[in-house]
């Protein structure tokens, strides 16, 4: 069955930290997928990383793809309030085909002032 | 460029009862996902079309989950009879191709209380 597992489940961090999510999964896919979704809000696209070794910058978020560790992370640098809300990996649910995407459980973030 | 519209934003109905969902995807997008999202979790695919035809509907529980995508643009969402842990939120999205280097865009969403 594929997994796909978020750490930490639930982060509360002070404005202008830096911190590290983990999204471990367990498919072969190659691409992997960051969304952010605000309360009571629809999910909005933030990555898409296509390869291994992918980084891809937003802001003060970045991500990265390590596709032989099966292992995506998003960074976050010097947070800031607006950055709180909940974020989701996803991977393709069959490996990288035309299909559908599985996520993680997600990872709801806190910043505070 | 307008996005994926969803209707109802609410709805609140008893258990065995009736309900539809709408969904209008991006112009152009020729596949539709519907997903469940049940408070405090990830969105779990229900069901996949592309255009009319539906790729992927492994995780629709059928006896009581019907999907249509009728001339391959919006597509309707049934649920005959609801129980209680249906309650969720249900999401539309949509691609230009599949995930083919290119996310999905999702609608606002339906969210379904049964009581």
């Amino acid at each position: 069955e594929l997994k796909v597992e978020q750490n930490p489940l639930f982060l509360s961090m002070q404005e202008g930290k830096n911190y590290t999510i983990y999204c471990n999964y367990s498919t072969t896919s190659d691409r992997l997928y960051w969304y952010r979704q605000d309360p009571g809000k629809s999910l909005e696209s933030l990555f898409v990383l296509l390869s291994n070794g992918a980084v891809k910058q937003e802001g003060r978020l970045m991500a990265s793809l390590d596709t032989k560790a099966r292992l995506s992370t998003l960074h976050i640098t010097a947070a800031v309030h607006d950055l709180s809300a909940t974020y989701f990996c996803a991977v393709d649910g069959y490996g990288g085909s035309q299909g559908n995407l599985i996520f993680g459980k997600g990872t709801k973030l806190s910043v505070k002032p | 460029e307008a996005g994926v519209a969803q209707s109802p934003r609410y709805k609140i109905i008893e258990k065995r009862q009736s309900v539809a969902f709408w969904c209008n995807p991006i112009s152009g997008h020729a596949t539709l996902y519907w997903y469940q999202q049940i408070l405090g979790q990830g969105p779990k695919l229900l069901i996949q079309f592309q255009n009319n035809g539906v790729v992927d509907d492994s995780q629709l529980p059928k006896d009581r989950f019907s999907a249509e995508r009728l001339k391959g643009v919006d597509s309707t969402l049934k649920i005959q009879p609801a129980k209680l842990e249906d309650s969720a939120v249900y999401l539309c999205a949509s691609s230009p191709r599949g995930h083919q280097n290119t996310e999905a865009f999702f609608g606002q969403g339906t969210r379904l209380t049964v009581v």
